[in-house]
């Protein structure tokens, strides 16, 4: 399967430290995508990082791409307990259309 | 704010009943797709489509049928609910492309089968 697996499943940070989750995938990508999720809701797109792109920088966020050993992260800086929240990424194989989702990293941040 | 809605928020209902899902979007994007998401779990997509007329099944294999007749609108029916229907149903929408745009989402529907 092209669906990315993230890593840790489970994140408990105190407000105000910085929280990391990685992503792994399979095959060759057009590009990868970060979404947040909060509990029963739909997702928000965060950030996407194209497969020629190495580091990408949205306010809070920061995405790393290694091609090279098929994997992303995303680094949360200065953590709130708004950020509680489940993040997916999810990858544009080269040849597909769809995008297709990892398992998600639940992230809770505790005031 | 995405301009994509997604009506019930919430179903329950009894074993064999049908049922229609709906989602419009106001954005005019070309690519609508329906994903299922159980608790903590993974999205799977079920149905896609990249414009009118046009429906294609996902990865997940899903009883459920779509239909694409207006740009905005793309409804997902299930003829006879099951308990094994029970899920989250997110529909989402994206601008035509190359491929691999992002998505955006609606707030989802929770179908309950009892």
């Amino acid at each position: 399967s092209q669906q990315g697996e993230e890593d840790p499943q489970a994140l408990s940070i105190q407000e105000g430290e910085n929280a990391t989750m990685n992503c792994s995938y399979k095959t060759s990508i057009n590009n990868l995508q970060w979404y947040r999720q909060n509990s029963g809701r739909g997702l928000v797109h965060l950030i996407l990082i194209r497969s020629n792109e190495r580091e990408k920088h949205s306010g809070r966020l920061r995405v790393t791409l290694d091609t090279s050993k098929k994997s992303s992260s995303l680094l949360i800086t200065a953590s709130r307990a708004a950020d509680t929240a489940s993040y997916f990424c999810a990858t544009g194989p080269t040849g597909a259309n769809n995008l297709f989702f990892g398992t998600g990293t639940r992230l809770t941040v505790i005031p | 704010e995405a301009d994509i809605y997604q009506t019930p928020r919430y179903l329950v209902i009894g074993t064999g009943k049908k049922i229609t899902l709906e989602c419009s979007q106001t954005m005019g994007h070309d690519k609508m797709y329906w994903y299922q998401q159980d608790p903590g779990m993974e999205l799977h997509l079920i149905h896609y489509s990249y414009g009118v007329n046009s429906t294609e099944k996902g990865d997940l294999s899903s009883e459920s049928t779509v239909s694409r007749i207006r740009t905005e609108h793309f409804p997902l029916t299930l003829e006879s609910a099951r308990p094994s229907h029970t899920s989250q149903y997110l529909c989402a929408s994206s601008a035509a492309g190359t491929g691999n745009e992002k998505l955006f989402f609606g707030s989802g529907t929770q179908l309950s089968v009892l």
